[in-house]
Formats: structure tokens, C-alpha cells, sequence
């Protein structure tokens, strides 16, 4: 069964420092990978994806996030958080040799992500 | 380009009363998913569509809940009865074709049920 890990609640970053919000995953394949952020009240906003190629994928707002086939990681990263940036993050995963399983997308439990001013 | 619309955006009943919520996605889109989220959690799948035919929904409670598609565009969820463990955000998302890499999901705004 396919999952994702999000070890962290709560990403504290001071304005202007690089941020990473992290993320783990499990598959039987080669995984399709998602960053997604949602504000408060709002629904999701896709923010990447990861499908095949460059390990290095950029996506909204100035994040990019690293593939990582070894160590099955997708954390999020930014150069430099802004106060805007302050949501709550996930990551999702789909598994596209699931063939048995309607290949659903599984997200994460969140990461919160505070930015200090 | 609108995005995907639900309504109502809040909603409170008393437990035991029946409730529905609705759904358009983005024109063009042929799936539609609808997801629970708790509070601290991530959303999770009620049902899928595609087009107006509901390929999974093996996580839908189905004694209280039911979902429909007609037309294969809009899509309305309904409780009934609810309980108070349904308080939660429902959300709607739609993708442009299920089966390929492209399918990035686009959600609303979600509606959030509060059951007294």
C-alpha cells in the first residue's frame, strides 16, 4: 500500500531564511509525487509535481522541491520564506503500478509552516 | 478560467437532520473527486468520478452517504442522517483526465459541516 509521511506538525522560519518542509514516501513503483498548500478556509492550491525527469521540479510562488529516489524523499524548499508563505503544506503521493487500486492519490497529514517576521 | 465552485460554504444542523452539498468543477474536467478532511488531517477520498460514472468509492460510507453526477458536469453529496462525527470539511476537486501524468486535482473552497 502506497503512504506519505510528513514528520513534522509545525515548520517555524524566520522571514527571508530558506525554508524546507519535509516529506516521506512509500510505493511499489516509481512514484508520482504532489506539494499542495492550503490557507486557512481555502481549499488545496496545487503547488508541483514530480512525475519523471529532472529530480529538481519548480513549481508556484518560488518553491521547488527535490526528488530523492534513494532515501524516497520529496521535501519542499524555498531560497527565501516570505510571511505570505504562512499555510499548511502537503505532500501527496499516487502510485501508477497500482493497478489494482484506482491509483488514488494519498496525502499527508499537513505541515504547518509559520513564518516570523 | 473559474475554478471549482462549492456551496454552501458553512453549514451547521442538528444531528440527525439531512444535508447536501454541491459541486461544479472546472469546465472540461471529466473526473471529479469528492474528499473528507479533518481537523490536523489530509483529505481523504470519498468517491471518484469520471464523467458521470462513479469509478471508486470504497471509502463512502454508504448506509448515510450518497453522491451523484448527473450529466457527468456537476455533482451533489448528501448525508443523511448526519452525526456528529460527519463535522468536517468536504472537499470537491476535479482533474482533466484521470488516467494520464497530467492530472493535477483542482479544489474548491470546501464546505465545513458543523453537526450539533
Amino acid at each position: 500500500a502506497q503512504s506519505v509521511a510528513q514528520p513534522e506538525d509545525q515548520v517555524n522560519v524566520a522571514e527571508g531564511n530558506p525554508l524546507t518542509v519535509k516529506c516521506t514516501y512509500s510505493v511499489s513503483g516509481n512514484p508520482y509525487l504532489f506539494w499542495y498548500v492550503q490557507y486557512p478556509n481555502r481549499g488545496l492550491q496545487f503547488l508541483l509535481k514530480y512525475i519523471t525527469g529532472d529530480n529538481l521540479v519548480k513549481g508556484s510562488y518560488g518553491f521547488e522541491a527535490e526528488f530523492n529516489k534513494s532515501q524516497t524523499s520529496f521535501h519542499l524548499k524555498k531560497p527565501s520564506a516570505l510571511v505570505s508563505d504562512s499555510a499548511l503544506y502537503f505532500c501527496a503521493v499516487r502510485d501508477p503500478a497500482n493497478l489494482g487500486g484506482y491509483q488514488k492519490v494519498t496525502f499527508g497529514t499537513g505541515t504547518k509552516l509559520q513564518v516570523i517576521p | 478560467e473559474a475554478g471549482v465552485v462549492q456551496s454552501p460554504r458553512y453549514k451547521i444542523i442538528e444531528k440527525k437532520q439531512p444535508v447536501a452539498f454541491w459541486c461544479n468543477p472546472i469546465s472540461g474536467h471529466n473526473t471529479l473527486y469528492w474528499y473528507l478532511q479533518n481537523l490536523g488531517q489530509g483529505p481523504e477520498l470519498l468517491i471518484r468520478y469520471e464523467n458521470e460514472e462513479a469509478v471508486d468509492d470504497s471509502q463512502l460510507p454508504k448506509d448515510r452517504f450518497s453522491a451523484e453526477r448527473l450529466k457527468g458536469v456537476d455533482s451533489t453529496l448528501k448525508i443523511q442522517p448526519a452525526e456528529l462525527g460527519d463535522s468536517a470539511v468536504y472537499l470537491c476537486a476535479s482533474s482533466l483526465v484521470y488516467s494520464t501524468s497530467t492530472d493535477t486535482q483542482y479544489f474548491g473552497p470546501g464546505t465545513r459541516l458543523t453537526v450539533l
